[in-house]
């Protein structure tokens, strides 16, 4: 079974652009977190879509957007880029909507680089 | 947010050592207790899922422990080897979601 995916790997934007980040969930999971990993700080959870439906929210600007499609692919988009967003962003997809007991599997995540 | 404290930050072991590390949580309101390894340039790998108080799960050589009445976890490594090298996270649930602590950096040298 192919495992989560993620592109691009690595991305180097400039101050005031957008970016637009893709996940791709295991086969038959319809859950997809993403999260964002900066120097020093653990991973930080942005958002979680299952079944196309943003569930829940962490506590990022809105600047901070995604959705999720029909066949569970997920974009995760930040327009207005600033300096601190650099850092890596990660998704994860479970078969179920996340309830604290699934198994959240990780894709090898995108590098983003604002200059 | 849930406050996750682990401990020691980084740690640099002899092949064949064990060790043990922390993870500290809130204790009211405990639902689950995540454990993950995750390797350079590769994508965290899930070893545990936790949730009773008292619980052990065992992999191979490690093990982890959970005292949710205090708010620990311990995650205990039998016999490092340099492919244990890794940074191992922790992530109690808050309401449905992971919060992951910052991790503990596990160097085992020859």
């Amino acid at each position: 079974k192919a495992g989560v995916t993620q592109t691009p790997r690595y991305l180097i934007k400039t101050r005031g652009q957008q970016v637009t980040l893709s996940c791709s969930p295991i086969s038959g999971h319809r859950s997809v977190s993403w999260y964002q990993q900066t120097p020093g700080q653990g991973l930080q959870f942005l958002f979680e879509y299952f079944s196309e439906t943003q569930r829940n929210k962490g506590n990022f600007p809105g600047r901070f957007s995604g959705r999720q499609f029909s066949n569970s692919r997920s974009e995760m988009n930040v327009s207005t880029l600033e300096l601190g967003d650099s850092a890596l962003y990660l998704c994860a997809s479970s078969l179920l909507p996340t309830s604290g007991l699934d198994t959240q599997y990780f894709g090898p995540g995108t590098r983003l680089t604002v200059l | 947010i849930l406050n996750v404290e682990q401990s020691p930050q980084s740690l640099h072991v002899q092949e064949g050592d064990s060790t043990n590390f922390t993870c500290s949580f809130p204790s009211s309101n405990f639902y689950a207790l995540h454990w993950y390894r995750w390797e350079t340039a590769k994508s965290p790998e899930a070893l545990f899922v936790m949730t009773l108080n008292g619980d052990e799960k065992k992999k191979g050589r490690i093990s982890a422990t959970l005292n949710t009445k205090e708010g620990y976890s311990y995650l205990y490594i039998k016999g490092s080897q340099p492919e244990d090298s890794a940074t191992y996270l922790c992530a109690p649930t808050e309401g449905d979601k992971l919060i992951f602590g910052t991790g503990t950096r596990l160097q085992v040298f020859p």
